[in-house]
């Protein structure tokens, strides 16, 4: 089974400062997916980012990056110039690769509370 | 439509009810999902739909739960007799195929409270 940790509970960043919330996970599996949502006080989750691990370049979408370390099992998620609307919950997430009978299921973390201060 | 859509928004039941909590996925998406998000369970999977189909219900919390989805569309989840401890928000996703990491999209989520 695999288990995905989040060991920063809340987190606060100053507007336009850089911030990185830590994410760690276990499997056996050589191929999988990792993603980090954000889930705002609206309750939808919101894919952020997504990683295959087969790459090894990290994955970038605008102000947000990741830091993917397969051999340590690390996936961080980088923000920069963070903005107010930043503020929310975010989610690592762990999916195996294929379509046998659990291999499109997620498996979340605990999460993280970032908030973004003015 | 533009994205995944749940009702009802938010749920109050007595315990022992049943309800049933709806979901529309987005158009030609065939896969289906139901996530349930509780304050001590954090965010726990629970069953998946390819097409009409939903190969493990493993993920169901006990055989209060149920779920089915018609059409390969909408899909229906029903908690009978409900317990306090199915309080929770309970989650919708789908996504365009099964597997290959397709991205899953959430709906706004359905919060169940049962007095």
């Amino acid at each position: 089974a695999q288990t995905v940790t989040q060991s920063q509970p809340e987190m606060s960043v100053q507007e336009a400062e850089t911030v990185t919330l830590s994410c760690t996970y276990d499997t056996s599996e050589s191929n999988y997916y990792l993603f980090w949502y954000k889930q705002p006080p609206s309750r939808q989750m919101i894919l952020v980012i997504r990683q295959e691990a087969y790459k090894q370049q990290n994955a970038t979408e605008n102000r947000f990056s990741v830091n993917f370390q397969k051999a340590a099992k690390s996936f961080s998620l980088k923000i920069s110039d963070s903005q107010l609307g930043d503020t929310a919950m975010y989610f690592c997430a762990f999916m195996k690769h294929g379509r046998e009978t659990s291999g499109s299921r997620l498996t979340f973390g605990e999460g993280t509370q970032l908030t973004v201060n003015p | 439509g533009a994205g995944v859509s749940q009702s009802p928004s938010n749920k109050v039941t007595e315990k022992g009810k049943d309800v049933e909590l709806r979901c529309d996925p987005i158009s030609g998406h065939t896969a289906l999902y139901w996530y349930r998000q509780s304050l001590g369970q954090g965010l726990e999977f629970l069953i998946y739909f390819q097409g009409n189909s939903a190969p493990d219900k493993s993920g169901l919390p006990s055989d209060r739960f149920s779920a089915e989805r018609t059409g390969g569309s909408v899909s229906t989840l029903t908690i009978q007799r409900t317990q306090q401890e199915d309080s929770a928000v309970y989650l919708c996703a789908s996504s365009l195929s099964l597997g290959g990491g397709e991205t899953q999209y959430f709906g706004p989520g359905t919060r169940l409270l049962v007095l």
